[in-house]
């Protein structure tokens, strides 16, 4: 069957410990960024959002940091659990535009129990 | 409450035929986009609904698709004399109101295989 990721940057932790997934963005006038898992068959789903007036910001077991100055976003995901396997994407609004979201390419994160 | 549905979950379909994608937002729910998502890619816009009318259709690839919402809720993607290319997952996501103040809440998406 296929094989979702199959060109995908991929990520391999162990149950527990902390994972972190980047992003670069090349858009300079991108001013509000969100992470989305998605799992296979299904939608991508919301994680955390962050704007470009702040450089960190927090949720319940994840941490988004945004550097402007190298145009680099991440994600942390403390304790990483199985259910946390996913492939996660990275999206900016276009400068100029409030509503529409540009998709980075993925990355494919397994957690090892 | 129930999410963003989207029918057929799957449709295969042959070069040169035509075929309607449709989506159910959320109930309330002003905003509405589909996304066409290609194996191991991340989504790409296509469109944008706010209310009955087509805020933003840049991301339509050709004339060959196209996208109503008559009444300003169900959604249905259109796609003529489709082509192997055309092939890929294709998304639908709402929101309360056309600003990213507001979710993105996604559906599983439709699966179109063009043989």
């Amino acid at each position: 069957g296929e094989s979702v990721g199959l060109h995908l940057p991929t990520l391999s932790v162990q149950e527990g410990d902390n994972s972190i997934i980047n992003c670069a963005y090349s858009n300079s006038a991108s001013d509000y960024f969100i992470w989305y898992k998605q799992e296979s068959g299904k939608g991508p789903q919301f994680i955390i959002d962050i704007r470009s007036n702040m450089d960190k910001r927090q949720g319940q077991r994840v941490t988004v940091l945004l550097n402007k100055t190298v145009k680099h976003l991440s994600l942390q995901i403390a304790a990483t659990q199985p259910g946390d396997s996913a492939v996660y994407f990275c999206a900016e609004s276009s400068g100029g535009s409030n509503y529409k979201l540009t998709f980075g390419k993925g990355t494919l994160l397994t957690v090892n129990p | 409450g129930a999410g963003v549905s989207q029918t057929p979950s799957n449709k295969v379909t042959e070069k040169g035929k035509y075929v309607e994608l449709r989506c159910d937002p959320i109930s309330g729910h002003t905003a509405l986009y589909w996304y066409r998502q290609s194996l191991g890619q991340g989504p790409e816009f296509l469109i944008y609904f706010q209310g009955t009318g087509a805020a933003d259709d840049s991301g339509l690839p050709n004339d060959r698709f196209f996208a109503v919402r008559p009444e300003g809720s169900v959604s249905t993607l259109k796609i003529q004399r489709t082509e192997r290319g055309d092939s890929a997952v294709y998304l639908c996501a709402s929101s309360f109101s056309g600003s990213l103040f507001y979710e993105q809440f996604f559906g599983p998406g439709t699966r179109l295989t063009v043989l």
